[in-house]
């Protein structure tokens, strides 16, 4: 089944623990990006890559990282997390960039930093 | 960048009724505008989506109707199901700015039996 899969589902954790959430795809998709989903925000885009060891900003990346060493996993890094991070978080993959093909979006992992 | 507007915020519609949502989009240079559908507890998926080049697209009870001079589109569900309860999104995608999504603020659509 053509999936994309997020890892964990649910975490709380205390200010200042580094934490990493995975994303993972079996689609072979080239693009893939993450997302914070907030009240009345929507989703707004925090990082893209569009390939291996290719990934850019997108429009909060403010404390986060990500990685990208093989073309089906796309990390999401919080080094430090801090209280305004509590989110949901959303992964999502496609063939090409968005609006080339349909994207594919992840369950989501809620995240409360304390 | 772009900057896309969704109304309502909340909608509520008796089973059988139909539903719009409205959203509207600041970048000229937008031409893809999918609208997705998010269920209690997952992500968000694609129902319908549209191009700069089509005015309307329709998907059996679902469609979609864009005016790019008014730089507005619409998400259209008719004989509303309980199923069809969810938190709709539209996007836009610009490739002004390299090629990704700003969605819009979502509707929590919700129909009455």
């Amino acid at each position: 089944e053509a999936q994309v899969t997020q890892n964990p589902r649910y975490l709380i954790t205390v200010t200042g623990k580094k934490l990493t959430v995975t994303c993972s795809q079996n689609m072979n998709h080239e693009y893939m990006s993450w997302y914070r989903q907030d009240p009345g925000l929507g989703l707004r885009q925090i990082y893209y890559s569009m390939n291996v060891e290719v990934t850019d900003k997108g429009d909060v990346p403010e404390g986060y990282k990500v990685s990208r060493k093989e073309k089906r996993n796309f990390p999401l890094i919080l080094e430090s997390p801090s209280p305004n991070q509590t989110s949901l978080y959303f992964c999502a993959s496609s063939f090409g960039f968005p609006g080339h093909t349909e994207a594919f979006f992840g369950q989501g992992t809620r995240l409360t930093v304390v | 960048g772009e900057n896309v507007e969704q109304h309502p915020s909340t909608l509520s519609v008796q089973e059988g009724d139909s539903a719009v949502i409205k959203c509207t989009y600041s970048d000229s240079a937008s031409n893809y505008f999918p609208w997705y559908k998010q269920e209690l507890g997952k992500g968000p998926q694609l129902i319908i989506d549209i191009r700069s080049n089509v005015g309307e697209k329709k998907d059996q009870r679902i469609a979609v109707t864009l005016n790019k001079t008014a730089k507005h589109f619409s998400l259209h569900i008719t004989e509303t199901q309980p199923e069809d309860s969810a938190v709709y999104f539209c996007a836009a995608v610009t490739a002004n700015t390299g090629n990704q999504f700003y969605f819009g603020t979502g509707t929590s659509l919700t129909v009455i039996p």
